[in-house]
């Protein structure tokens, strides 16, 4: 079946430390592949996108993504979180061919100082 | 800067209530899209619309209508509001062929009692 699977719910780090989320899809061909942050009581903002090409991404906020196609992965990541990172992180896909955008379950991000 | 506005942040109403949501946004994007979100399932397309006065069903239209009689503004209707369609209400826009690029409002958090 054709999806998109965050398998974290929830993750904490220490401000500083390294990030990685994952994100992995099932589908016949690459989709287009996206993540979007949303800050509490915000909608959901753009974080980078990726269609084609270089398979390391960098978005806004310091964030980059990776995508892996022999994994089915499009793993987000940073190299030193911020406290205001603290926000609910969703990757979606867009399948080829199609006007839809197919969000994961999301992962809530808590950042300790 | 681009903007997507609802109308309500937060709305309570009762059960059998007829209740509507608004979407505008300012960027004279052609599609408009609403989606629920409820933890632990992310966001899922209730309605979209490609042009003014088309709407075309989601993936849970059950319960709802929308109306789109001009290009920026998008509305949902719950014609008979029931306890579970609390949940938040989030709208977006796009422009013509780049459906996966949305722009997020702030949402509306919907409870009914």
């Amino acid at each position: 079946a054709q999806s998109v699977t965050q398998p974290d719910i929830h993750i904490t780090v220490s401000e500083g430390a390294s990030l990685e989320l994952r994100c992995n899809y099932s589908y016949g061909a690459t989709p287009y592949l996206f993540w979007y942050v949303q800050s509490p009581g915000q909608g959901l903002q753009l974080l980078l996108k990726y269609f084609s090409g270089d398979t390391l991404v960098q978005g806004i906020k310091g964030f980059e993504a990776e995508f892996k196609r022999s994994q089915s992965s499009f793993n987000l990541r940073k190299p030193s979180v911020h406290w205001s990172d603290a926000a609910e992180y969703f990757c979606a896909v867009s399948p080829i061919g199609t006007d839809k955008l197919i969000f994961g379950t999301g992962t809530r991000l808590q950042v300790f100082p | 800067d681009v903007k997507v506005t609802q109308s309500s942040r937060y709305l309570v109403k009762r059960t059998g209530e007829k209740v509507f949501l608004e979407c505008v946004q300012d960027m004279d994007h052609e599609n408009m899209f609403w989606y629920r979100q409820d933890p632990g399932l992310g966001l899922r397309l209730i309605y979209f619309s490609y042009d003014v006065k088309m709407k075309e069903k989601g993936d849970i239209p059950e319960g709802y209508s929308v109306s789109r009689e001009k290009k920026e503004r998008f509305s949902l209707i719950l014609e008979s509001a029931s306890t579970n369609q609390t949940s938040m209400y989030l709208c977006a826009s796009t422009p013509r062929g780049r459906t996966y690029e949305q722009y997020f409002g702030p949402g509306t958090r919907l409870t009914v009692t």
